[in-house]
């Protein structure tokens, strides 16, 4: 069964700050999704890494995947407010031309204060 | 774009009541999930659709829950009888099919179901 990761779980942030989630899974897998949830709201996609290597950027988030290692990291860059959410990591469990069945992660809440 | 679309937004129920929620996705996408979000946790996906067939329900608790996407469009998620740790958000997905590069899901809004 496919464990999916996430650490920390709450996170407390001082605006201008830099930090990193993690996630890590238990199987082989080369999809990793990040989304973003704000309370009482759906999920946003952020990224969606497809290869070992892999590494996207979108304003202070980035994120890569490293498959032989089944990590991947979010990398927040000089925090504002705006940010605070849960970020969620989900892996693709399913293979070969097959795709969508995402084991996500427990979830790691940010708070980013002044 | 219009997005994925859910009703009821929300539903509260008593438990061995009967429930049902509608999902409409975004225009031309090919694949359909349904995921239950306990308070606190990640999305578990329960059904994965490819147009009007499923792909994978194994983790569909089949005793009570069912689903269907008859015309391979909109789709109806049913819980019967509901119980209490049936309580949940429940989201709708839908992504492009995997020939045109659908590995991205869209969630819709989700319909937050209380049972009492």
């Amino acid at each position: 069964e496919l464990k999916v990761e996430q650490n920390p779980l709450f996170l407390s942030m001082q605006e201008g700050k830099n930090y990193t989630i993690y996630c890590n899974y238990s199987t082989t897998s080369d999809r990793l999704y990040w989304y973003r949830q704000d309370p009482g709201k759906s999920l946003e996609s952020l990224f969606v890494l497809l290869s070992n290597g892999a590494v996207k950027q979108e304003g202070r988030l980035m994120a890569s995947l490293d498959t032989k290692a089944r990590l991947s990291t979010l990398h927040i860059t000089a925090a504002v407010h705006d940010l605070s959410a849960t970020y969620f990591c989900a892996v693709d469990r399913a293979g070969g031309t097959s795709y969508g069945k995402l084991t996500f992660g427990q979830g790691t809440i940010l708070t980013v204060h002044p | 774009e219009a997005g994925v679309a859910q009703s009821p937004r929300y539903k509260i129920i008593e438990k061995r009541q009967s429930v049902a929620f509608w999902c409409n996705p975004i225009s031309g996408h090919a694949t359909l999930y349904w995921y239950q979000q306990i308070l606190g946790q990640g999305p578990k996906l329960l059904i994965q659709f490819q147009n009007n067939g499923v792909v994978d329900d194994s983790q569909l608790p089949k005793d009570r829950f069912s689903a269907e996407r008859l015309k391979g469009v909109d789709s109806t998620l049913k819980i019967q009888p509901a119980k209490l740790e049936d309580s949940a958000v429940y989201l709708c997905a839908s992504s492009l099919d995997r020939w045109s590069g659908g590995y991205e899901q869209y969630f819709g809004p989700g319909t937050r179901l209380t049972v009492t």
